[in-house]
């Protein structure tokens, strides 16, 4: 597509719930990134993907956050038990190579309540 | 790890001021970057720029990489420049891509 698409752009959901959160990004970018933003707050790196790898999770905060790019294409964000500290504007950007033109998406902004 | 820290934090201009945006850095790095937040929270990058001065229209951003500094200008501002501004670095090559942010520079221009 044209650009990075991010779907649902809001999403509400209750304490415990399971949430995915999906990202469609620039046809034949090979590395795809996402971020979490907190208000007030730099975006802070979550997973890094180089086609169908996730070739650093380092920033994964705890075993309750998963992400996946099956086809090196559309990358979904899973979080399981959500938690109201989860609650934050959730970034894709996508890059050719990773190397250069980073391209983000509108985000999701995610609410636990 | 490296920090990333950006002044001021806050600034205000009156349209067709001119402004200096700063971004401190702890570490030598492979990258860095400026990007713009629109108030409706949207991203775009603006400069690449590890070391030297580039120039695009009425930004400009100059890094000092061997004094851990990069500097944004902006020329003759107006209302749609409002937003955030960002530095943020990448420590190297392979599978080190993870870019660490500033807390940015909140940018209000007034007509």
């Amino acid at each position: 597509g044209a650009g990075v698409s991010q779907t649902p752009s809001n999403k509400v959901t209750e304490k415990g719930k399971y949430v995915e959160l999906r990202c469609d990004p620039i046809s034949g970018h090979t590395a795809l990134y996402w971020y979490r933003q907190s208000l007030g707050q730099g975006p802070e790196f979550l997973i890094y993907f180089q086609g169908t790898g996730a070739a650093d999770d380092s920033g994964l905060p705890n075993d309750r956050f998963f992400a996946v790019r099956p086809e090196g294409s559309v990358s979904t964000l899973k979080i399981q038990r959500t938690e109201r500290g989860d609650s934050a504007v959730y970034l894709c950007a996508s890059s050719p190579d990773g190397t250069y033109g980073y391209t983000f998406g509108s985000g999701t902004r995610l609410t636990v309540v | 790890g490296i920090q990333v820290e950006q002044s001021p934090p806050d600034l205000i201009l009156q349209e067709g001021a001119n402004s200096t945006l700063r971004c401190n850095f702890s570490d030598s790095v492979n990258n860095l970057q400026w990007f713009h937040q629109n108030p409706w929270g949207q991203l775009i990058n603006l400069f690449y720029i590890p070391s030297g001065t580039k120039q695009n229209g009425r930004l400009s951003a100059t890094t000092v990489a061997t004094e851990r500094y990069s500097l944004l200008y902006i020329s003759s501002s107006q209302t749609t420049d409002s937003g955030v501004y960002f530095c943020a670095v990448d420590l190297g090559a392979g599978n080190n891509r993870k870019l660490i942010w500033g807390l940015g520079t909140s940018l209000a221009v007034n007509p």
